[in-house]
């Protein structure tokens, strides 16, 4: 079974705040994803890291920014949040890219 | 980067088998296909993978033809529980899910 953990769960918040959504994994995966999924649509891609001090964007244009410091941590950063980010982000890691493993989410609801 | 199609939805009724297909008509060399199952406030989970022929798990069989321009996830014997969004990936230097299958299993 897969050991990859998001926090917080749920997070609301107000408009111009600053938020950071944590993503831990413990399989020494060094491919890791961020995807963003809004209720009933499909997933898209914002973020990638192929390993530490790697990132790069993916095909659905963001305002956040993410970290690669350590291999098992991938923090995703919105320096000022809006309700337009209002969605449900997920984090992936895997070995191989056609093999993710996914946490359980966070779902943001900016006011 | 291959871009892949996926019926929007499909209903079925418990114990029938469900097959799901999903189009890449630009899949590279190198990449690889990838079902995934998701279930409602879930992160999707891995349910199969293959290159091409068949290849069968424990709870899914995936078919790819010679061109590889397509591929087939077989669910034998569905029940309620299989009740969820299946998502076909195609991946390899570059990688993109397709839209989901919304697949509902009716008593």
């Amino acid at each position: 079974e897969a050991d990859i953990y998001q926090t917080p769960r749920y997070l609301v918040i107000g408009t111009g705040k600053k938020i950071t959504l944590e993503c831990s994994q413990t399989m020494g995966h060094d491919k890791m994803y961020w995807y963003q999924q809004d209720p009933g649509m499909e997933l898209h891609l914002i973020h990638y890291s192929y390993g530490v001090n790697s990132t790069e964007k993916g095909d659905l244009s963001s305002e956040s920014t993410v970290s690669r410091i350590r291999t098992e941590h991938f923090p995703l950063t919105l320096e000022s949040a809006r309700p337009s980010h209002t969605s449900q982000y997920l984090c992936a890691s895997s070995e191989y890219t056609y093999e993710q493993y996914f946490g359980p989410g966070t779902r943001l609801t900016v006011t | 980067l291959a871009k892949t199609t996926q019926p929007i939805s499909m209903d079925s009724y418990e114990g029938q088998e469900v097959n799901i297909t999903c189009s890449h008509n630009n899949i590279a060399t190198n990449d690889y296909i990838t079902w995934y199952q998701q279930f409602p406030s879930q992160g999707p989970r891995f349910i199969i993978q293959g290159y091409k022929t068949k290849v069968t798990n424990e709870v899914a069989s995936l078919f790819i033809p010679a061109d590889r321009k397509s591929s087939t996830l077989s669910l034998p014997r569905v029940s309620l529980s299989d009740t969820a969004v299946y998502y076909c990936l195609v991946a390899g230097q570059n990688f993109v899910f397709g839209p989901g299958t919304r697949l509902s299993v009716l008593p």
